[in-house]
């Protein structure tokens, strides 16, 4: 069945540590995203990329770099540059620009915390 | 800036009553609003979208209203059951790429 893979589930990173969190998507989909969860707070976008080979910032992009160098990866980079880390990460995709009414479909999310 | 609410307090309700939940936005004319799920530890799961010039949209037990005069959209469950328990989170296109999320409210259905 066709969907969005993250991995690894949980993961732990040390202090001054730079860890990449893997996005894979077999829905032939242009658009990806990276969103990052906090208790009582609404998903952030941190990067999206509209196509291979391009990305763009989102709110909260500081600490935090991608690369889209295929069309079905996008992997997440949490540096040493981001003080609070700690947080469920969502990697998401969808067919088109999201103002055309195209939906998002969502992996199952990784769980980030610093030791 | 855009600000989008729903309520932060869990709603209890008894199984078969129906459910609704509110998400309020201020400071922007969305050209439509989307409703996803979200099971604890899991990734979010879309389930409707209304445009802006549509008042309702059924699907199921589902039922969704959008009233852009208010700045208003409400989420109904209908005949609800304890397997309908989990965060429904509202969305709101923000153009191009960027989709504005509720921080979610809790739904909490007992047998």
């Amino acid at each position: 069945d066709g969907g969005i893979t993250q991995s690894p589930k949980y993961l732990f990173r040390k202090e001054g540590q730079n860890v990449t969190l893997s996005c894979e998507q077999n829905l032939n989909h242009d658009a990806m995203y990276w969103y990052r969860q906090d208790p009582g707070q609404g998903l952030r976008l941190i990067y999206y990329s509209q196509i291979v080979n391009d990305f763009q910032k989102g709110d909260i992009a500081e600490g935090y770099s991608v690369s889209r160098e295929k069309k079905e990866s996008f992997p997440l980079t949490v540096t040493s540059a981001q003080k609070n880390p700690t947080a469920f990460y969502l990697c998401a995709s969808s067919r088109g620009q999201l103002g055309s009414g195209n939906t998002i479909y969502f992996g199952e999310g990784s769980w980030l915390t610093v030791v | 800036s855009q600000k989008i609410e729903q309520n932060s307090e869990a709603l209890n309700i008894q199984e078969g009553k129906t459910a609704t939940l509110t998400c309020n936005y201020t400071n922007y004319s969305p050209a439509y609003l989307q409703w996803y799920r979200q099971d604890p530890g899991r990734g979010p799961v879309f389930l409707l979208l209304i445009r802006e010039n549509e008042k309702e949209k059924r699907k199921e037990r589902l039922k969704v209203t959008f009233d852009t005069t208010l700045k208003q959209s409400l989420f109904h469950i209908t005949a609800s059951q304890p397997a309908d328990s989990a965060t429904y989170l509202c969305a709101l296109d923000a153009g191009g790429f960027k989709t504005i999320f509720g921080a979610g409210t809790r739904l909490f259905v007992k047998a």
